[in-house]
């Protein structure tokens, strides 16, 4: 149990160009959503924390308008990253989990690069 | 003070020896601590967890020692296999919150 899916698994881009991505909680109800990106040979930064049917929270320093969080069902969260460009090149993860736990599962992330 | 420092960076052990990585908090809100095994190109799959009410906890080849008064904790591989060789993370989530913060990671190698 407790599965997480991400898609597209990997994403190549052109500058400008705006790029979705899907995160799914495939066998329980996630309430809350967490995005996280992560550059070579580093440790995962949270970008956003969101919960279903509200607006996302974002970490210091990351921007809203580029960064677009969608947590629309208890098993879906999207994030959309607009007008791309070569540094938001990154391994992008989503994780989830259900309420009242603190066990939070990780998808399997998404690799953008952006040309 | 919301850190936590994980150590050592990166870590060599031969097959069938004991892989040992450590973590320290400053924040004695933080109430529980997960490890978690990344391979490359995916991502983190939980491994083993533990509240600061307890001082040790084993699932097969992994346990977490967890020294609440140090406020350190670690996670030790026993019978280390070259299959476990992977990027560890510790992590912490303050009491009542929802949010990780992670080690800096420690890249294992196990030599065959």
């Amino acid at each position: 149990g407790a599965v997480v899916s991400q898609h597209p698994s990997w994403v190549i881009c052109k500058s400008g160009t705006s790029v979705k991505i899907e995160c799914r909680s495939l066998d329980f109800q996630a309430t809350t959503m967490f995005w996280y990106r992560q550059f070579p040979k580093q440790s995962l930064m949270l970008m956003a924390t969101s919960n279903e049917g509200s607006k996302a929270t974002y970490e210091q320093g990351v921007e809203k308008d580029k960064f677009l969080i969608n947590h629309a069902s208890l098993t879906l969260s999207t994030l959309t990253v607009t007008s791309a460009h070569p540094e938001d090149s990154s391994f992008y993860i989503c994780s989830a989990n259900s309420g009242g736990t603190d066990t939070q599962y990780f998808g399997p992330g998404t690799r953008l690069t952006v040309l | 003070q919301q850190q936590v420092k994980q150590s050592p960076q990166s870590l060599i052990v031969q097959k069938g020896g004991i892989s040992i990585i450590n973590c320290a908090y400053e924040n004695t809100a933080f109430d529980y601590f997960p490890w978690y095994q990344q391979f490359p190109g995916k991502g983190p799959a939980l491994l083993i967890a533990i509240r600061p009410d307890v001082s040790e906890k084993k699932e097969g080849r992994f346990t977490i020692s967890f020294n609440k008064s140090a406020k350190q904790f670690s996670l030790h591989i026993m019978d280390s296999q070259p299959g476990d060789s992977a990027t560890y993370f510790c992590a912490a989530i303050l009491r009542g919150a929802q949010k990780l913060v992670f080690g800096q990671g420690t890249r294992l190698t196990i030599n065959p």
